[in-house]
């Protein structure tokens, strides 16, 4: 199975201040369609996952533009420009393109 | 609008068995393949199994298979998960996604193994 390593588990944030979440793969997520099926998820507390980012850096409809996300191959990175307390909660990086498809343990973010 | 619901989930003694459906509405259902993930209380998700378009391929995590069956009836926009053999360690809530976007997810249903 591929695995999925993210960094840090733990990640507390100023408020206005930028955040950084890194997902490694253990092996590359380069399909062989071309496509790259690495996306992101936030879970807020108490809710079901919620799709922010696809195929690396597609960003989901409603999602605010202070998300992006970048990387190529194994190593995958998710940026928060400036964070606002709605963004605490639990992120997740997921890969589509091995079965099975695998995630990360989990970012966790909080106000600082 | 894209809309699944997931029911079917409650408490069952290990060795038990519960079937839970996922009821899907506001897209082609027959025309995506389908995927349930779980997350146990605390942990991360989880994937569990996966259904072609037409219900002719299944795919199993290693920890449900020879327990766990997905079947699907695209007359009725629904989709299945038979679960036998229950044990402490299924414990969780079950989610049913649109495979390959994972785009859009309910509530889930909360399954707990416990005597």
């Amino acid at each position: 199975d591929v695995v999925m390593t993210q960094s840090p588990l733990s990640l507390p944030v100023t408020l206005g201040q930028p955040a950084s979440i890194s997902c490694r793969s253990s092996q590359s997520l380069v399909h062989s369609d071309g496509n790259t099926y690495l996306n992101w998820f936030q879970q807020r507390p108490g809710q079901s996952p919620r799709r922010l980012i696809y195929k690396i850096s597609n960003r989901d409809s409603g999602v605010p533009d202070r998300f992006s996300g970048s990387g190529s191959a194994t190593d995958f990175t998710l940026k928060i420009s400036r964070v606002e307390a709605e963004d605490v909660g639990v992120y997740y990086c997921m890969q589509g393109t091995h079965w099975p498809y695998t995630f990360g343990q989990g970012t966790r973010l909080e106000i600082k | 609008e894209v809309q699944v619901v997931e029911s079917g989930g409650g408490l069952v003694q290990p060795g038990g068995s519960l079937r839970l459906s996922c009821s899907a509405s506001g897209f082609a259902f027959s025309t995506y393949p389908m995927d349930w993930f779980r997350q146990a209380p605390g942990k991360e998700l989880e994937y569990v199994s996966a259904i072609s378009s037409n219900g002719g391929s299944t795919y199993y995590a290693d920890s449900v298979k020879g327990r766990f069956t997905i079947s699907r009836d695209n007359s009725k926009n629904t989709l299945y998960l038979q679960m036998i053999s229950l044990r402490a360690e299924d414990t969780a809530v079950y989610y049913c996604v649109r495979s390959k976007s994972w785009d859009y997810w309910g509530q889930g249903t909360l399954v707990t193994v416990s005597s």
